[in-house]
């Protein structure tokens, strides 16, 4: 079973806000919720983690639904850096282990 | 800078070569990890060490020979890789293992001839 299920591909105009959804039906009451990003060549850039409140920093907002099923990562304003593979990310087994899945490639076009 | 520093960043070897890829975390966590990323393929954890000691190893096979001396270095001894092993590597750090972020660094581009 897919522990994170996202779209394999979004395009959002440069300036607008991106909003990249994730199911994430199986998550345990007591798991976080991450989001991190990967530029080609780079490694993944942690964005942000919530549990069930919203959250907000200076990269992203995260909304997660109350049933904690879905949430989605907010770009505000979208500029044409924000061209990446977004990840959402739960913890499966012990030890701290991510499963990063397909993510959602975005293209931020001009 | 993500305060994950990983040497090299490309690294080409045959089969029969020895090699080390390095890893350096100036964060002050605990705890490092170690993970595969195949071609179209998604990031695959192989070893995760906690306070220096090895918690996870996710059926690695023994050709990949992990080494953590400290909280702030960590080691992958290579050795009569295949060509399938051809990947990026990455390393990872987080305060803990119960729940906090990771932090990776660029990686290493491996390539087996």
């Amino acid at each position: 079973d897919a522990k994170t299920t996202q779209p394999t591909s979004m395009d959002c105009a440069e300036g607008r806000a991106a909003n990249l959804p994730c199911n994430h039906s199986t998550i345990s009451g007591n798991e976080y919720v991450y989001w991190y990003r990967q530029i080609h060549s780079q490694g993944p850039q942690y964005i942000i983690h919530g549990l069930k409140n919203n959250e907000t920093n200076e990269m992203a907002s995260l909304i997660i639904t109350e049933d904690r099923k879905s949430s989605t990562l907010i770009l505000p304003h979208a500029t044409l850096r924000d061209t990446a593979v977004y990840y959402c990310i739960v913890r499966v087994g012990s030890g701290n282990q991510f499963y990063f899945g397909t993510g959602t490639s975005l293209t931020v076009i001009p | 800078e993500t305060g994950v520093t990983q040497t090299p960043r490309h690294l080409v070897m045959g089969m029969t070569n020895k090699k080390s890829l390095k890893c350096e975390q100036h964060l002050g966590h605990n705890a490092m990890y170690w993970y595969k990323q195949s071609a179209k393929k998604p990031l695959e954890l192989m070893f995760v060490y906690n306070f220096k000691e090895q918690t996870e190893n996710n059926s690695v096979p023994s050709r990949f020979s992990p080494e953590c001396p400290n909280s702030s270095h960590l080691f992958l001894h290579l050795h009569t890789l295949q060509p399938e092993d051809s990947a990026l590597y990455l390393c990872a750090s987080s305060q803990d293992i119960q729940g906090q972020p990771q932090h990776f660094g660029d990686g290493t581009r491996l390539s087996i001839l």
